[in-house]
Order: structure tokens, then sequence, then C-alpha cells
């Protein structure tokens, strides 16, 4: 059972240019969550979604950022107009269900240059 | 504003000893408490969780102890193996399945 896979694993962009970050959960998990992680810091969550909803995106920045989670295919995280403080590690994690803990993907490290 | 706690940031400890890391939360709505294992240029994998209605939690070498009154809850490492060098993340939640609040990680290196 693969675990959840994330990608491109790392990504390099120059300011003003778009990031599209991929994360294919679980099989059989219907719950994505997407974090953010800054050196030496903790992760902090960013959005959490169902398939085909946006459930929770209190922790998502209002502008240049979005996230979808279709019904076919990965849930994607889209940042828009990059700028160097976007640079991180963006972390998908899946559940099984509502009340089911949270697994994590490998991340995908983003360099903003 | 820290929803969570974590102390020490980094700690050294010698083979074979034990290893202590600590957290603390202030919502009493939390009511599920994982914690992770981080190797460099991996994502989090979780270690062992528990939740407020037993004191501690026993898995292998790693065990959380819970403390409800006192809003903590700490991860101890018997028999520390260079093998568990990692940075360890407490987390909290609500419930299992919402998000989760994580600590900001403490950095452990065991010296053979």
């Amino acid at each position: 059972n693969a675990g959840v896979m994330q990608n491109p694993r790392h990504l390099v962009r120059r300011r003003g240019q778009e990031a599209r970050l991929r994360c294919s959960p679980m099989k059989g998990h219907s719950h994505v969550y997407w974090y953010r992680q800054l050196p030496e810091e903790g992760l902090k969550f960013m959005v959490y979604l169902q398939k085909e909803n946006i459930i929770d995106e209190s922790g998502m920045p209002k502008e240049r950022f979005s996230a979808e989670f279709p019904k076919e295919g990965p849930s994607i995280l889209r940042i828009q107009q990059v700028v160097r403080g976007d640079s991180a590690a963006y972390f998908c994690a899946s559940s099984e269900g509502l009340e089911e803990t949270q697994y994590f993907g490998p991340g995908t490290r983003l360099l903003v240059l | 504003q820290q929803q969570v706690k974590q102390s020490p940031q980094s700690l050294i400890v010698q083979k074979g000893g034990i290893s202590i890391i600590n957290c603390a939360y202030e919502n009493t709505a939390f009511d599920y408490f994982p914690w992770y294992q981080q190797f460099p240029g991996k994502g989090p994998a979780l270690l062992i969780a528990i939740r407020p209605d037993v004191s501690e939690k026993k898995e292998g070498r790693f065990t959380i102890s819970f403390n409800k009154s006192a809003k903590q809850f700490s991860l101890h490492i018997m028999d520390s193996q260079p093998g568990d060098s990692a940075t360890y993340f407490c987390a909290a939640s609500p419930f299992i399945g919402n998000q989760f609040y994580f600590g900001t990680g403490t950095s452990l290196t065991v010296i053979p």
C-alpha cells in the first residue's frame, strides 16, 4: 500500500512565477491536509479538503494561495506570483475519515529565487 | 500564537539513556495528542498517539505520559539509540481528523 505521494520533491521558481504542488493521498483516503514548514519551525496547518470540497482553509493566506481536490486526480496546492517568503517545505497528509489519524507525504521543498 | 509549546529545542543523549521531550497546551478542547518523528528531507511519521482518557501509553521503547490537569504531555524514549536521532514534533487536535497544531520541534541527537 503506497503511502502519501507528493511531487515534485523539489521545486525552484523565480519571483512572480506560479508553483503547483501535487499530492496523491493513500489509497482509500478521502481527506487531505496541507501544511507548511519553515526552516527550524513546526508545521503550520494551511487547508483541509475532501473530494471536491474545501472544508477548512483558515490557515491559508487569502491571496495568491489556492487548493483543490478534484473528484479524479491528486490534490493541488497552487501558489501564484511566488515571493521569497513562500520558500518552505510543503507537506500533504491524508486520512481515511474524519476521526482517523493523518499520514504525511515526503513533502515538496519550494525555493523561490 | 503558539497553541502547543514544546521543549527543549534540542537534546543530546548518550546511547542507552532516556530522552524526554515535553509539550504543553492551553486549549482544553484538544483531545488527541500524536507524536511525529521526522528525519532530514523526509515527511513526519506518526510515532505514537494518546487520548486524554489514559495517563500513559507505551509502544516498545516509546512512552507518552499525559497529565490532563496540568495540560502537559511528554515523550520518553527509553534505551535511546543513534538511529533515534531525528526531529520530534508533538501535536494536538480537537479530534482526530481536524487540523493538527504542532509544537516547534525537538532535535534529538543520540551519541554512541
